[in-house]
């Protein structure tokens, strides 16, 4: 099953620019990098996702680096209310389609 | 527009028996996934229904089984429970499933058995 890396956990001050990176070496060419975030007891929640391209919403920024090997999530502003795991997340090979493959994820602590 | 809902929240079951769960997707959303969450294995994929078909399966003994309705609405049923079936079990659903679809996830049915 796909594999991603991602250090277990991270602090962050309230106001700064929280950024997580996620390695990602056997993403193949045609592999949406996601990312999803999951606050204590709650249901996963949908951030972003990517396949070649930077992109931007309304949550946040995903840089992926032009070999696709890496992607960082960039919340611009985090508040308390973005701590939370986030999971780094591709869907490898063809048909698994629905198919979400959650590592162990980034504990990001988002501190006053 | 609504989110995906799960009945019950919380459900406290015997070993033995067996329980039913249900999962309303986004309205459009024709793809819904079921996934297991425990503290010791993290969050598992179960299985995914597509226009009532099993489209993908993850690992997990047949005592787990689902399906879909022509409404998209789905259920998952766990029989034979064992005290290992406790567990956070969340349901996703996307417009399609594919690759470039984001999954909506419920807020997810607490399963405790005794």
């Amino acid at each position: 099953d796909a594999k991603t890396t991602q250090p277990p956990s991270m602090d962050c001050a309230e106001g700064r620019a929280a950024n997580l990176p996620c390695n990602h070496s056997t993403i193949s060419g045609n592999e949406y990098v996601y990312w999803y975030r999951q606050i204590h007891s709650q249901g996963p929640q949908y951030i972003i996702h990517g396949l070649k391209n930077n992109e931007t919403n309304e949550m946040a920024s995903l840089i992926i680096t032009e070999d696709r090997k890496s992607s960082t999530l960039i919340l611009p502003h985090a508040t308390l209310r973005d701590t939370a795991v986030y999971y780094c997340i591709f869907l490898h090979g063809s048909g698994n389609t629905g198919k979400l493959i959650f590592g162990q994820g980034t504990t990001l602590q988002v501190k006053p | 527009k609504a989110g995906v809902t799960q009945t019950p929240r919380y459900l406290i079951k015997t070993r033995g028996q067996q329980v039913t769960l249900s999962c309303s997707p986004i309205s459009g959303h024709r793809s819904v996934s079921w996934y297991q969450q425990t503290p010791g294995q993290g969050l598992q994929f179960l299985f995914e229904y597509f226009s009532e078909t099993q489209r993908n399966k993850g690992n997990f003994p047949g005592r787990f089984s689902g399906r879909q309705f022509s409404n998209s609405r789905s259920e998952m049923n766990v029989s034979t429970l064992e005290l290992g079936d406790s567990a956070l079990y969340l349901c996703a659903s996307s417009l399609g499933g594919g690759r470039d679809y984001e999954q909506y996830f419920g807020p997810g049915t607490r399963l405790t058995v005794t």
